[in-house]
């Protein structure tokens, strides 16, 4: 969805190495999420934020902090990157129907490799 | 949140029409069924999101039995595009602080 845009889409890194992606929405929506994806694995949720003031762990936090800069942008680091860390990340984006059911919106994802 | 379960993996020929069956048994009073679409690398995509008895859109219908505790997406007459894995959710309406979970969906492959 092109409302969701995440820099890089690719990155190569050493151990050790401290980066960060970033991701960019213009969807105007308070929920963000970033996501990691193993080959063959579904979706386990990193971090999430309802709104700019809140950040929550998701199911493996563990290694990952993240910063909501503004209510479009949600950037994830790797603080000491580690070869486990190699994987597809996804971020998205939410909002909430009439029937408050929620719907969520996922950017392009980056594919990082950690040697 | 409920748990969902649903096959690993189902194979289908082209034209034929899927059915892909989530259970859900605890799902509660106030739980919403929402399906997702995921291509290789690339980020899950919205198919159709329903409460109760059945919800048609321009890609799939999801049907939802009157004791909820499962559900079936319905893929009419598939193609090869439409290799992918489906991904069932289930998401509480009035408590929308906890984040929806996504397992390890259901690889659909469409042979021609």
């Amino acid at each position: 969805d092109a409302d969701v845009t995440q820099t890089p889409r690719n990155r190569i890194t050493k151990t050790g190495k401290r980066i960060m992606l970033e991701c960019s929405q213009t969807k105007g929506h308070d929920r963000m999420y970033w996501y990691r994806q193993d080959p063959g694995l579904g979706l386990r949720l990193i971090y999430y934020s309802f709104d700019v003031k809140d950040i929550n762990k998701g199911e493996i936090s563990d290694g990952y902090s993240v910063s909501r800069q503004a209510q479009a942008k949600f950037s994830l680091s790797l603080e000491s990157a580690i070869p486990n860390q190699t994987a597809l990340y996804f971020c998205a984006t939410s909002d909430f129907g009439e029937a408050a059911q929620e719907t969520q919106y996922f950017g392009p994802g980056t594919r990082l490799l950690v040697l | 949140l409920a748990k969902t379960t649903q096959p690993i993996s189902m194979d289908s020929y082209e034209g034929q029409e899927v059915n892909i069956t989530c259970s859900h048994n605890n799902i509660a009073t106030n739980d919403y069924i929402t399906w997702y679409q995921q291509f290789p690398s690339q980020g899950p995509r919205f198919i159709i999101q329903g409460y109760k008895t059945k919800v048609t859109n321009e890609v799939a219908s999801l049907f939802i039995p009157a004791d909820r505790k499962s559900s079936t997406l319905s893929l009419p007459r598939v193609s090869l595009s439409d290799t992918a894995v489906y991904y069932c959710l289930v998401g509480d309406r009035h408590s929308g602080n906890t984040p929806l979970v996504f397992g390890k969906g259901t690889r659909l492959s469409v042979i021609a």
